[in-house]
C-alpha cells in the first residue's frame, strides 16, 4: 500500500546545475501537486498537474522551473541553473478524482541543497 | 490575498501541560485543515473542519472552526513528547480547487519529558 513516493530524498547540486525531482502519486490518484517549504516556514503551492496537463502553475517561478506529469511515469519537477535560494524541501502531494474537501496525501519530500 | 497566520510560532512545554495553537485569517475559508509534520517527513492530515462553529476531537486533540470560518484553533490536553512536531493549518486557495492549499507558517511544538 505505497503512499506518495518521492525521490531522491536528498539532492546536492552546485550553482548552475540542474535538479530533477520525481514524484509517483498514490495508486489510483491522478492529481499531483508540488509545494516548496523553506526552513521554519509553511508550504507554498507551486503547481497542480493532472496526467499530461498543467492545471495551475500560478505558484511556480516563471524562469528555470518546469513541471510535467506524463501519461506514463512519475511527475517531474525540474529546476534549471539552480541558485542558492532554491535550497528547500520540495513536497509532492496527490489526490484522487473524488477527493473530499481537498484531502491531500503528501510524500516525504526531496531536500535540495545548492552549494 | 488569502493569508493564514498561526500563533504562537514556537512553543516549548513540559509533558502533561495543555496548550492551544491558533490559526487566523481576515478571509473566509470554506474549510480548514490541520496537519502535523515531523522533522524529515511530509505533512500528515489530522483533521478537516468544514462548518462554522464545528468542534472535532481526535483523542487529546480538539479542533475548532470559528463561527465566521475565518479562524481555527487546536487544543492539546496533557501534551506528551510524541506530540512534538510542526503543526500547520491550511485552507483552500482561491479557485475552488481544494488541492491548492494556503498554509500558515506553522507552530513548532516541543514537549519535554
Amino acid at each position: 500500500n505505497a503512499g506518495v513516493m518521492q525521490n531522491p530524498r536528498h539532492l546536492v547540486r552546485r550553482r548552475g546545475q540542474e535538479a530533477r525531482l520525481r514524484c509517483s502519486p498514490m495508486k489510483g490518484h491522478s492529481h499531483v501537486y508540488w509545494y516548496r517549504q523553506l526552513p521554519e516556514e509553511g508550504l507554498k503551492f507551486m503547481v497542480y498537474l493532472q496526467k499530461e496537463n498543467i492545471i495551475d502553475e500560478s505558484g511556480m517561478p516563471k524562469e528555470r522551473f518546469s513541471a510535467e506529469f506524463p501519461k506514463e511515469g512519475p511527475s517531474i519537477l525540474r529546476i534549471q541553473q539552480v541558485v542558492r535560494g532554491d535550497s528547500a524541501a520540495y513536497f509532492c502531494a496527490s489526490s484522487g478524482t473524488g477527493h473530499k474537501s481537498g484531502e491531500l496525501f503528501f510524500g516525504e519530500g526531496s531536500r535540495l541543497t545548492v552549494l | 490575498t488569502q493569508l493564514l497566520e498561526q500563533s504562537p510560532q514556537f512553543l516549548s512545554i513540559q509533558e502533561g501541560e495543555n496548550l492551544t495553537v491558533y490559526c487566523n485569517s481576515s478571509s473566509v475559508f470554506s474549510s480548514l485543515q490541520w496537519y502535523r509534520q515531523e522533522p524529515g517527513e511530509g505533512p500528515v492530515l489530522l483533521v478537516t473542519v468544514v462548518t462554522g462553529g464545528e468542534v472535532k476531537k481526535l483523542k487529546r486533540l480538539t479542533f475548532q472552526f470559528g463561527d465566521a470560518r475565518k479562524d481555527s484553533s487546536l487544543h492539546i490536553t496533557a501534551a506528551q513528547p510524541g506530540d512534538t512536531g510542526l503543526y500547520l493549518c491550511a485552507g483552500p486557495g482561491g479557485s475552488g480547487n481544494t488541492g491548492k492549499l494556503i498554509f500558515g507558517q506553522g507552530t513548532t511544538l516541543q514537549v519535554k519529558p
